[in-house]
């Protein structure tokens, strides 16, 4: 069975603090995609970055960064220069390559404080 | 593109009453999404579509909920007779394929009185 586990329910960090979101994966399959989403207070849901099983490199994206590591399932993300705007919660989900739908984790809830 | 479309944005209405929420997806889009967000839960996912057929409804909590796509552009939630306990915002999302980046509609906020 496939699951997404993000410990941390809520974090709080200081204006230009580095944060990182813990994400922890469970499958079977050799091949799938792991995902971020962002919901700020607004609600919306915005996609951040989608990742495949067979790209293990970071991606860096501005104050972005992602670290994959396959060794210990995790798909974790980096806000480096943390500002205010960042508040939001954030979902860590995971799909298998054709089959299946895409499982979202119970989110963390990030608290940029001024 | 002008993205996932919902309507209404919000819903306020009593027990009993059959509330409709609407979805417009990304033309294109093979997927269409149903997902219910609450507090206690999370973030659900009560169907799918591909092709306007519905692959899994395992979400579905009862059968007061329904849904229909009735074309590739169009699908609708249903939940008749409607209760308190499904005051949530429920999203609707499209992707490519199943496994694609999916992307999500604005929400529409239901409040059952």
């Amino acid at each position: 069975a496939q699951k997404v586990t993000q410990a941390q329910t809520e974090i709080s960090v200081v204006e230009k603090e580095d944060v990182t979101l813990d994400c922890v994966y469970e499958t079977r399959d050799t091949t799938y995609y792991l995902f971020w989403y962002k919901q700020p207070p607004s609600g919306e849901l915005v996609f951040l970055i989608r990742r495949n099983s067979f790209d293990e490199q970071n991606e860096i994206s501005g104050r972005y960064s992602w670290n994959f590591q396959k060794s210990t399932s995790s798909f974790n993300f980096t806000i480096t220069a943390s500002q205010v705007v960042d508040s939001a919660v954030y979902f860590c989900a995971l799909s298998k390559d054709r089959d299946d739908k895409i499982i979202f984790g119970k989110g963390t809830r990030l608290h940029i404080l001024p | 593109d002008a993205g996932v479309i919902q309507s209404p944005r919000h819903e306020v209405t009593e027990m009993g009453q059959e509330v409709t929420l609407r979805c417009k997806p990304i033309s294109g889009h093979d997927y269409l999404f149903w997902y219910r967000q609450t507090m206690m839960r999370g973030l659900e996912l009560l169907i799918y579509f591909n092709n306007n057929v519905p692959i899994d409804d395992s979400g579905m909590p009862e059968d007061r909920f329904s849904a229909k796509m009735p074309n590739a552009s169009f699908s609708t939630l249903k939940i008749q007779p409607s209760e308190p306990r499904d005051s949530a915002v429920y999203f609707c999302a499209s992707s490519l394929d199943i496994a694609e980046t999916q992307y999500f509609g604005p929400g529409t906020r239901l409040l059952v009185l």
